[in-house]
């Protein structure tokens, strides 16, 4: 158990519609990150947090958005769904964000739309 | 663009014998590396990092080697064991970026 918990973790819905995923970071952890991972593309870097304020961007989609609350857990708003957003998203946590902190994954969201 | 990737999309080796995944990078300010392991369903495990300034580092039944001059990181298993088998991804960082990922390598371990 890493201790990055992700919910839910299974979860179906139709296209056009609006999912929120959520996060909460490892005990003492202040950066937050979002991974997307699909059969073709591997894990995506989405986006990173730390201590509620945006720190990098990656492949993250327009109709994709998330931010960290004060209380640090995190909210990954994806809308618009379409089929290809189908994957497995991973929440990751690390101290402080700093390069060569360790990052501890979540189990992971798995979204399907259909 | 730049991108880490890894040399073989699966491996198949017996238990016990000693395994040694690859993986090339292509980005030469990249200064931190990391090796995953992720078993079916679940999330990426950290196994072990290392960084620019090393060559070498050891962990339990792990070493993870990185040659600058390639471009080359790999990981070795010793004495792999069933429980061993997974995906294993290598990712890069360079200061103030995140991680970024291969596309995995496949374990086997048969018994």
């Amino acid at each position: 158990d890493s201790g990055v918990t992700q919910t839910p973790k299974h979860l179906i819905t139709a296209t056009g519609q609006r999912v929120t995923l959520r996060c909460s970071p490892r005990s003492g952890d202040l950066s937050v990150y979002w991974y997307q991972q699909s059969l073709d593309q591997g894990l995506q870097f989405l986006i990173q947090y730390y201590n509620g304020e945006e720190r990098a961007k990656g492949n993250i989609l327009e109709r994709f958005s998330a931010q960290q609350f004060p209380d640090l857990h995190s909210e990954l708003n994806l809308s618009s769904l379409e089929l290809g957003d189908s994957a497995l998203y991973f929440c990751a946590s690390s101290v402080d964000g700093a390069t060569g902190n360790t990052i501890y994954f979540g189990e992971g969201s798995w979204l399907t739309v259909v | 663009g730049e991108s880490v990737g890894l040399h073989l999309p699966t491996l198949s080796v017996q238990e016990g014998d000693n395994s040694i995944i690859n993986c090339a990078y292509s980005n030469s300010a990249s200064d931190y590396f990391i090796w995953y392991k992720q078993e079916s369903g679940k999330g990426p495990q950290f196994i072990i990092d290392i960084r620019s300034n090393m060559d070498k580092r050891q962990g339990q039944r792990v070493t993870v080697l990185l040659n600058k001059t390639v471009k080359h990181l790999s990981l070795q298993i010793a004495a792999t064991q069933p429980g061993d088998s997974a995906v294993y991804f290598c990712a890069e960082a360079q200061a103030g970026t995140a991680l970024i990922f291969g596309k995995g390598t496949t374990l086997s371990v048969s018994s």
